[in-house]
């Protein structure tokens, strides 16, 4: 079955960086759109960026424009989130997820089970 | 950007009640529009998807309705596993954004 597995969180200084990663399996990578979404604690959920099936097209929320990229591995089916300069309001639990249909619109199904990164002096 | 609004916020509602969830766009978005159900310490899952076409393996005592601005998330017949917090989702632009969330308790 489709699965999304994040890592890479942790706790880091604010103004520094941290990379997420996302291995996928059970799907064709190469045919899907991928997102992450953040949820701070005790908060809502919170729409970061994505990057088409061929890594061509990204997406960025305002909130994390210029400082976050996005790309994918479509060897090893890998999706990753290079966040640069940190800020406190970063905090959050970083899930992975994938479009449900190839070309279709951006509903997200499933999810990974999310890392964690906290941003702390 | 399109803001998605939810009421109410929180709901306390008993098994077998039906609930009804509120989800108001601030610009027309057609039936772009998906639910999620959310647990605690859980991953999102995706329930509603088109505004209406429920996903597979969702049972049939949801529903949702609704197009251009204003939605509906009706849980029929509420069952202890439905306790959890449901969020929409608008699809229709880049940048996507999520509803504030309501929170369904037991009463």
């Amino acid at each position: 079955q489709v699965q999304l597995v994040e890592s890479g969180g942790g706790v880091v200084q604010p103004g520094r960086s941290l990379r997420l990663s996302c291995a996928a399996s059970g799907f064709t990578f190469s045919s899907y759109g991928m997102h992450w979404v953040r949820q701070a604690p005790g908060k809502g959920l919170e729409w970061v960026a994505f990057i088409s099936y061929d890594g061509r097209v990204e997406y960025f929320a305002d909130s994390v424009k210029g400082r976050f990229a996005i790309s994918r591995d479509g060897f090893n089916n890998m999706v990753y989130l290079q966040m640069n300069s940190l800020r406190p309001e970063d905090t959050a639990t970083y899930y992975c997820t994938k479009i449900r249909d190839s070309f279709g619109y951006n509903w997200f199904d499933p999810w990974g089970q999310g890392t964690l990164v906290t941003v702390f002096s | 950007d399109v803001q998605m609004t939810q009421s109410p916020s929180s709901v306390s509602a008993s098994i077998g009640d039906r609930v009804t969830i509120t989800c108001r766009a601030s610009q027309g978005i057609r039936t772009s529009l998906a639910w999620y159900q959310q647990k605690p310490g859980k991953a999102p899952k995706l329930l509603i998807y088109s505004a209406s076409t429920l996903q597979t393996g969702v049972p049939s005592r949801f529903s949702g309705s609704g197009s251009g601005t204003d939605f509906t998330l009706t849980i029929s017949n509420l069952q202890p596993e439905d306790f959890a917090t449901y969020y929409c989702q608008q699809a229709n632009t880049f940048l996507l954004t999520f509803g504030g969330g309501t929170k369904v308790e037991i009463k």
